[in-house]
């Protein structure tokens, strides 16, 4: 049973302009919510994240916005760059745990 | 500060063996998780160990065990290997909790023959 859901395995974007990754979950009791992003053969490294009393965080070109209601989140990158080029992977935690679930990726692709 | 270091980062098995993978968390972080990652799946969380107690574990067959040392270092261990254990794992650490941010390590690929 997949938790989190990232539904698009790949994305495709011409630099400078915006990015969007969408991430779905279906666990209630999820209140905070994080990306990261791989390059091939190195470990994740944390993007940016998002706790469940907010709807937005930024962070440079980065934001994240969280719809609690659709049980929906999303990563914006404005404006993409080449080096932005990676897998992208949402996470959430549980109230009271200490165990992130992890969703399947997005693999983003940002060309000249 | 050095990162989180994993060894060895690369492991060719066959069926049935057993393999023990090592992590080295940031000096100071005291929990540390472990993932598996397959082309398909994501990252799937394994366990968490802090101040060497296993405190979460995920929906891994007992052939999948770890343990955590007074350091913090952590090892993993897959015994009776199976070729659906071919994958990268990785380990990450963090202070205390998995929602502080998790610093991850490279990963050990290993595969199964």
């Amino acid at each position: 049973d997949q938790q989190v859901k990232q539904n698009s395995p790949s994305l495709s974007v011409q630099e400078g302009r915006i990015s969007i990754l969408n991430c779905d979950y279906t666990n209630s009791m999820f209140d905070y919510f994080l990306w990261y992003k791989k390059y091939p053969a190195e470990g994740p490294t944390f993007l940016i994240s998002i706790s469940s009393i907010k709807d937005k965080n930024e962070d440079g070109r980065f934001t994240v916005f969280l719809n609690k209601s659709a049980k929906h989140l999303s990563l914006h990158i404005v404006p993409s760059q080449p080096g932005d080029s990676a897998v992208y992977f949402c996470a959430a935690s549980a109230v009271n745990t200490d165990k992130l679930i992890f969703g399947t990726g997005t693999r983003l692709q940002v060309f000249p | 500060k050095a990162g989180v270091t994993q060894t060895p980062r690369y492991l060719i098995k066959t069926r049935g063996q057993q393999v023990t993978l090592s992590c080295s968390p940031i000096s100071g972080h005291r929990s540390v998780s472990w993932y598996q990652q397959t082309p398909g799946q994501g990252l799937q969380f394994l366990f968490e160990y802090f101040s060497e107690t296993q405190r979460n574990k995920g929906n891994f067959p007992g052939r999948f065990s770890g343990r955590q040392f007074s350091n913090s270092r952590s090892e993993m261990n897959v015994s009776t290997l199976e070729l659906g254990d071919s994958a990268l794992y990785l380990c990450a650490s963090s202070g205390s909790t998995v929602t502080e941010t998790q610093y991850f390590g490279p990963g050990t690929r290993l595969l199964v023959l």
